[in-house]
């Protein structure tokens, strides 16, 4: 059964800094795997996709790799901002289309 | 071009009781899946519906049932409502079943159901 971890659960920094959002599953047999923002509340916002072919994707400040062999995802976060202030998810798509998701980690940014 | 909706926002329904979720997809959408979200928690998948059938089911009792309508619009029911039900119920389309696990998802804002 495929397992999603996400470290840290939580994390509060100033604003500025660089950072680095961990998720790691435990089937390398996967699809894609995308990274979400969810927003209290509020539905999710999907920020990057991979497909299993790839490493990595950049949009704007984010850029997320992929190492399928070690089961690992990073979210990378460039000069963070108050507004990156969210929850991010990860979630691997599996062969059977399922999707399965990481509890996420709570990024608070301070200004 | 519009976004995913769900209705309603907000509903609080007691043990026992059935209630009845919607959701409209994005408009060109023929693929919706609907997700249940326990606070503190990733969401979790329930079942994705694909030109009104069912093609896909994730670890839920059969009293969690869809419907896919012509317009492709959906909606979730659940029957005999338990405490543990309560949640926040996450409806995402996609262009089509290929492009659900090749495409972005769009996501609807969601319905926060409490059960008392």
């Amino acid at each position: 059964k495929q397992e999603v971890t996400q470290i840290p659960a939580a994390l509060s920094v100033p604003e500025g800094e660089n950072l680095v959002l961990n998720c790691s599953f435990t089937d390398s047999a996967i699809y894609n795997l995308q990274w979400f923002r969810q927003d209290p509340g509020k539905g999710l916002t999907s920020l990057l996709l991979i497909q299993s072919s790839q490493r990595e994707q950049t949009s704007g400040r984010l850029n997320a790799s992929l190492d399928k062999s070690s089961g690992r995802s990073t979210l990378y976060i460039a000069a963070s901002q108050p507004g990156d202030s969210a929850t991010y998810l990860c979630a691997v798509i599996l062969v059977s289309q399922n999707f399965v998701f990481g509890p996420g980690t709570r990024l608070s940014v301070l200004p | 071009e519009t976004g995913v909706t769900q209705s309603p926002t907000h509903l609080i329904k007691t043990r026992g009781q059935q209630v009845t979720l919607r959701c409209s997809s994005q408009s060109g959408h023929n693929t919706v899946s609907w997700y249940q979200q326990a606070l503190g928690q990733g969401p979790q998948f329930i079942f994705q519906y694909y030109r009104e059938e069912e093609n896909g089911r994730g670890n839920f009792p059969p009293r969690f049932s869809g419907l896919q309508f012509p317009n492709y619009s959906s909606e979730l029911n659940v029957n005999a409502l338990e405490l543990d039900d309560s949640a926040l119920y996450l409806c995402a389309s996609s262009l089509d079943r290929v492009s659900s696990y090749n495409s972005p998802l769009h996501f609807g804002n969601g319905t926060r159901l409490t059960v008392t």
